[in-house]
């Protein structure tokens, strides 16, 4: 079975300029969540989508942060513009409705210089 | 507010010897707790979780995790560590209070087993 699949693995942009990336969850996760995560700290929620609905969008800084999920199952998240401080790892992950673990994809590094 | 928290930067232990990599929650009503580790440039890798029932639970690759109520902890051990068990471990607990709603992390521990 084919894991969380995330494009692409590493993005350099220069600043205000606009980046996206894409997510295909595990074939049957109804739940998608997309993480932040700094150099040296754990990940951070910005994001969790139950089928094609945001049921938690509270910590996505939405005045440069969008994400949509079509038809519930792959995901885009964007940012634009990109700023240097969102230098970061973004990670999506997915899991079964009211389960508990979810499963990680690899991550896209972006650099934004 | 739920958190958990990794009190150890870094943690090094002789191959062979037992580990043990500490977490402590702050989680009201009853703890979803879960260890991730994470190997350079990949993503999180589940190993185990605790929800209910049994205190001490098994995970992938050897690995355990006491849940202690009294103590408020959820340490990670295994009885003989490995070289390729050297990765960065993180404790999680749910943001909210079920199982599916978003994880918050530690900030990670990063394990060295020495050969």
């Amino acid at each position: 079975e084919a894991g969380v699949v995330q494009s692409p693995r590493y993005k350099i942009i220069e600043k205000k300029q606009p980046v996206a990336f894409w997510c295909n969850p595990i074939s049957g996760h109804n739940t998608l969540y997309w993480y932040r995560q700094n150099l040296g700290q754990g990940p951070e929620l910005l994001i969790r989508y139950e089928n094609e609905e945001a049921v938690d969008d509270s910590q996505l800084p939405k005045d440069r942060f969008s994400a949509e999920r079509l038809k519930g199952v792959d995901s885009t998240l964007k940012i634009q513009p990109a700023e240097l401080g969102d230098s970061a790892v973004y990670l999506c992950a997915s899991s079964w409705p009211r389960a508990s673990e979810a499963f990680f994809g690899q991550g896209t590094r972006l650099t934004v210089v | 507010a739920q958190s958990v928290a990794q009190p150890e930067d870094q943690v090094n232990v002789a191959e062979g010897n037992p580990l043990t990599v500490k977490c402590t929650y702050s989680v009201s009503g009853n703890p979803y707790l879960f260890w991730y580790v994470q190997y350079p440039n990949r993503g999180l890798q589940f190993l185990l979780k605790y929800i209910t029932g049994d205190n001490l639970v098994k995970g992938s690759y050897g690995f355990e995790a006491e849940f202690n109520k009294s103590q408020t902890s959820f340490h990670l051990k295994k009885p003989s560590a490995l070289v390729s068990d050297s990765a960065l471990y993180f404790c999680a607990g749910p943001q909210g209070g079920g199982g599916a709603d978003g994880l918050t992390f530690g900030k990670g521990t990063h394990l060295i087993i020495q050969p």
